[in-house]
């Protein structure tokens, strides 16, 4: 199984708004609502903002959103600010007890 | 609060075998299944392998099937991953984390532990 499929960069304005997509197949983003998004800043470990398709882990701002339309996630980050400048990763379970991850992000605040 | 830290990791030459090590503390390590994710340097994330809470079940990545172990020991609240004729395209960071009440979230990531392969 091929990785999902994110755009390489993505930016915005400080106040803007930014939004990553991730396309997938109906195997993995379209079969199952267990789409999730990790940020990861240079050096550091990932650290999950979204899963189960829009659920927002606790501490995680409410600028922090997701959805999904048939085989496409999309995490949108609202009210930009320079800490949301990151690698961004989203992940879906494939079905068959596996996991797949897009190719990640670069968010680049303006 | 929730604490991963991996340990083990260290140059390797292609076709040796080394064993990771993920400590856990600050929740009920026996009741959470956990997952190894790696990252090649510069490029994205993947997934290796996953164990359940109570070790029964491991399921793995098609690149390391067959090479690769995962194993835990509830007692010492430790992840394992057993690693054999290791490549060079195994070099990365290898992280553990935390898979959510349904397995298949990360909610939580150690600080990882970088396994070149080289000769």
């Amino acid at each position: 199984q091929s990785a999902l499929t994110q755009p390489p960069s993505a930016s915005g304005s400080p106040g803007q708004s930014a939004t990553i997509s991730c396309t997938g197949t109906s195997s993995d983003v379209g079969g199952y609502n267990y789409v999730s998004w990790y940020q990861q800043h240079p050096g550091k470990a990932p650290k999950l903002v979204i899963y189960e398709v829009n659920m927002r882990p606790s501490g995680v701002s409410d600028r922090f959103s997701g959805s999904k339309s048939g085989n496409t996630a999309s995490l949108t980050v609202s009210g930009l600010q320079a800490e949301d400048e990151a690698d961004y990763y989203c992940g879906s379970f494939a079905g068959n007890n596996n996991f797949l991850f897009g190719g990640g992000t670069k968010l680049t605040v303006l | 609060q929730v604490q991963l830290v991996e340990s083990g990791g260290g140059v390797v030459q292609p076709g040796r075998s080394l064993r990771l090590s993920c400590a856990a503390s600050g929740f009920i390590f026996s009741s959470h299944a956990i997952h190894w994710v790696r990252q090649a340097p510069g490029k994205g994330l993947e997934w290796v392998a996953v164990i359940s809470y109570d070790g029964t079940y491991k399921h793995y990545g098609d690149s390391v099937k067959g090479r690769f172990t995962i194993s835990r020991d509830n007692s010492k609240n430790t992840l394992y991953l057993e690693m054999n004729d290791l490549r060079v395209e195994d070099t990365a960071v290898y992280y553990c984390a935390r898979g959510s009440r349904l397995w298949w979230t990360f909610d939580s990531w150690g600080q990882g532990t970088l396994v070149p392969v080289s000769s």
